[in-house]
């Protein structure tokens, strides 16, 4: 099937980090990519990783690849109440459309 | 323009009334995606569109539901006989290429009554 899995809610205190799950299912898939969605708002794009990369670290955000597992990570280091959000994992598939997750809500909280 | 443009952001309809959701890609991205986010849920594919032509039409829920393109740029998203269950926030995103990052637009709010 074409699903990519996450869990629905994380709950992190602030200054704490947060790590958020993927699971995918299309070993083909080229790239992949984290948004982030703000309440009232649209998608922004964070991150993302080439898939024959195992690791890419922008500033905070760290993203880990296993492509054996079909497993994806985004660890968010120091997380601040404006992380508060919810996060979407999403695959692409050469020039197929992208597939997203189901979106995990994160909490932070002081 | 500088983003991807939706129109109108928000849209309350009777319940059997059709509407039409517009999208303005960046200029010159060749893929345009629809989504539909229904409250409290991810993201449901719609349609692809790959300049005018869409190969993947596969997530329309039902034939009440069509899209077009024209000229490579401006979509429209048509729901026709809008039913209760249609209300959503309708995602409108495109990208450079296929494979590319997807820039989305801040979606139309669709409300059946």
């Amino acid at each position: 099937g074409e699903d990519v899995e996450q869990s629905l809610f994380l709950s992190v205190r602030e200054g704490d980090s947060s790590v958020i799950n993927c699971t995918y299912t299309d070993s083909s898939s080229t790239y992949l990519y984290w948004y982030k969605q703000e309440p009232g708002a649209g998608l922004q794009l964070l991150t993302y990783i080439f898939s024959n990369m195992d690791m890419k670290q922008d500033q905070r955000l760290t993203v880990l690849l296993n492509k054996k597992d079909k497993h994806l990570s985004l660890r968010i280091a120091d997380t601040q109440t404006g992380d508060s959000a919810i996060y979407f994992c999403a695959e692409s598939r050469g020039t197929d459309k992208l597939i997203f997750g189901t979106g995990t809500r994160l909490q932070v909280f002081p | 323009g500088a983003g991807v443009s939706q129109s109108p952001s928000n849209k309350v309809t009777e319940k059997g009334k059709d509407v039409e959701l517009r999208c303005d890609p960046i200029s010159g991205h060749t893929a345009l995606y629809w989504y539909r986010q229904s409250l409290g849920q991810g993201l449901e594919f719609l349609i692809y569109f790959q300049g005018n032509s869409a190969p993947d039409k596969s997530g329309l829920p039902s034939d009440r539901f069509s899209a077009e393109r024209t000229g490579g740029s401006v979509s429209t998203l048509t729901i026709q006989r809008t039913q209760q269950e249609d209300s959503a926030v309708y995602l409108c995103a495109s990208s450079l290429t296929g494979d590319t990052e997807a820039f989305f637009g801040q979606g139309t709010r669709l409300t059946v009554v």
